[in-house]
């Protein structure tokens, strides 16, 4: 059974591009969390969602990200127009329901030049 | 707001030696309490939890007691090794309904030499 998957592990962007990072959850789970780390920080949680659905989106930056969960296929954390301070390392979390244990996934670390 | 608050690092054992980190949280709600290691360059991995209040979480040599009256979740280990070096996260759910919502303390490095 394999664990939460994200894609790619290390994605380098200019100034100004867009990011976008993948997030498959366990088998049978339905339930994603997206947490950034910047540098020296713990994780910080940005957004909750269930499949189609925005649950509390309280962490999140309110211009240029966004993300999403579709009915099919993997969670979508998308970075429009990217500047250095994004660079940070983005794990995403899955669980089978919203009150039981999250598993992380190994993280994407996104570097801005 | 909630929040966790570890002890700072980095900390730096030498092998066998006995480890604690400490670990506080604000006490709101009735939280799930948790211990989350990183070795270099991966994800989060699940050390222990624990539920309610005086539960012991457990695991590897591993151990943390939810105290309640002081709203500690202290890690302890009576002989690290080598490969315990990580940097340890404290964490804890809001509670309810959003167990993956977790809000975590800032990280403690430990270094552990032969």
């Amino acid at each position: 059974n394999a664990g939460v998957m994200q894609n790619p592990r290390h994605l380098v962007r200019r100034r100004g591009q867009e990011a976008r990072l993948r997030c498959s959850p366990m088998k049978g789970h339905s339930h994603v969390y997206w947490y950034r780390q910047l540098p020296e920080e713990g994780l910080k949680f940005m957004v909750y969602l269930q499949k189609e659905n925005i649950i509390d989106e309280s962490g999140m930056p309110k211009e240029r990200f966004s993300a999403e969960f579709p009915k099919e296929g993997p969670s979508i954390l998308r970075i429009q127009q990217v500047v250095r301070g994004d660079s940070a390392a983005y794990f995403c979390a899955s669980s089978l329901r919203g009150e039981t244990e999250a598993f992380f996934g190994q993280g994407t670390r996104l570097t801005v030049v | 707001g909630d929040s966790v608050t570890q002890m700072e690092g980095p900390v730096t054992l030498s092998e066998e030696a006995f480890l604690t980190i400490n670990c506080t949280y604000t006490a709101t709600g009735y939280p799930s309490l948790f211990w989350y290691v990183q070795y270099p360059g991966e994800g989060l991995q699940l050390l222990l939890k624990a539920t309610k209040a005086d539960d012991k979480g457990s695991n590897k040599g591993f151990e943390a007691t939810y105290r309640k009256e002081t709203t500690s979740f202290h890690l302890e280990k009576g002989s690290v090794q080598v490969s315990d070096s990580a940097v340890y996260f404290c964490a804890r759910s809001p509670g309810g309904n959003q167990g993956g919502k977790l809000i975590f303390g800032q990280g403690t490095e430990l270094s552990v030499k032969p």
